[in-house]
């Protein structure tokens, strides 16, 4: 089992739709990171989130961290289709220093 | 470009053969960790090496082995291989050695291992 769940798996909107992609843990982690990847490339980190209830902003992404540091979700407004990509979000549990990823959200926007 | 590169960027390979994958890190990063991408299995870190010295080891079989040389990049050996090798090995760099560091990651090597 994955330390990271994420859900949904896939998900295919249409473009100036919104999405959220959620992402959760039984363990606490001391930060959460959210990168996109994209076919033939490696991760790219987009944010980190370290405070519990923390909600950062980038562009029309919104990333949130649980209050009790062990969720965290990715929203995305008015979605476009560069923002396709699969999206991962990643973490090193309080008790371990090894960084874990989520298996990871196939997001496609249609045009 | 994260100004982490990899060579090769395609391999293939047959069963039972050893493989030699390399990484340049970014200038300055003294990190290097190195993970392995499968359908199956997702994004799992294999070892981080800091300043030639191995710091952390996750998931790696003990037919793999890593090594950072003095002018900081690093090697991923795989030997004895079997067809579930096949996957996207990615290395990334960061500046230090904390879990929270940025960590830029390459292009990454594709092994097929017929």
């Amino acid at each position: 089992t994955q330390l990271l769940e994420q859900s949904p798996q896939f998900l295919s909107i249409q473009e100036g739709e919104n999405l959220t992609v959620y992402c959760n843990s039984s363990s606490v982690f001391s930060s959460l990171q959210w990168y996109r990847q994209e076919p033939g490339e490696g991760p790219v980190l987009l944010v980190t989130v370290v405070t519990g209830g923390e909600v950062k902003k980038l562009k029309r992404l919104t990333f949130q961290f649980g209050d009790a540091r062990k969720d965290s979700s990715l929203h995305i407004t008015a979605a476009q289709p560069g923002d396709t990509g699969l999206y991962l979000c990643a973490g090193s549990p309080s008790n371990d220093y090894k960084l874990s990823f989520g298996a990871g959200t196939t997001v496609t926007v249609r045009a | 470009d994260s100004g982490v590169t990899q060579t090769p960027k395609h391999l293939i390979t047959a069963t039972g053969q050893r493989v030699t994958l390399r990484c340049s890190p970014r200038s300055g990063d003294l990190s290097v960790y190195w993970y392995q991408q499968s359908l199956d299995q997702g994004l799992q870190f294999l070892i981080q090496y800091y300043n030639g010295e191995e710091r952390a080891k996750g998931n790696i079989l003990e037919r793999f082995s890593a090594q950072q040389f003095p002018d900081l990049h690093s090697e991923l050996n795989l030997s004895s291989l079997e067809l579930g090798d096949s996957a996207l090995y990615f290395c990334a760099s960061s500046s230090a050695s904390g879990r929270t560091d940025t960590q830029y990651f390459g292009p990454g090597t594709r092994l097929t291992v017929l």
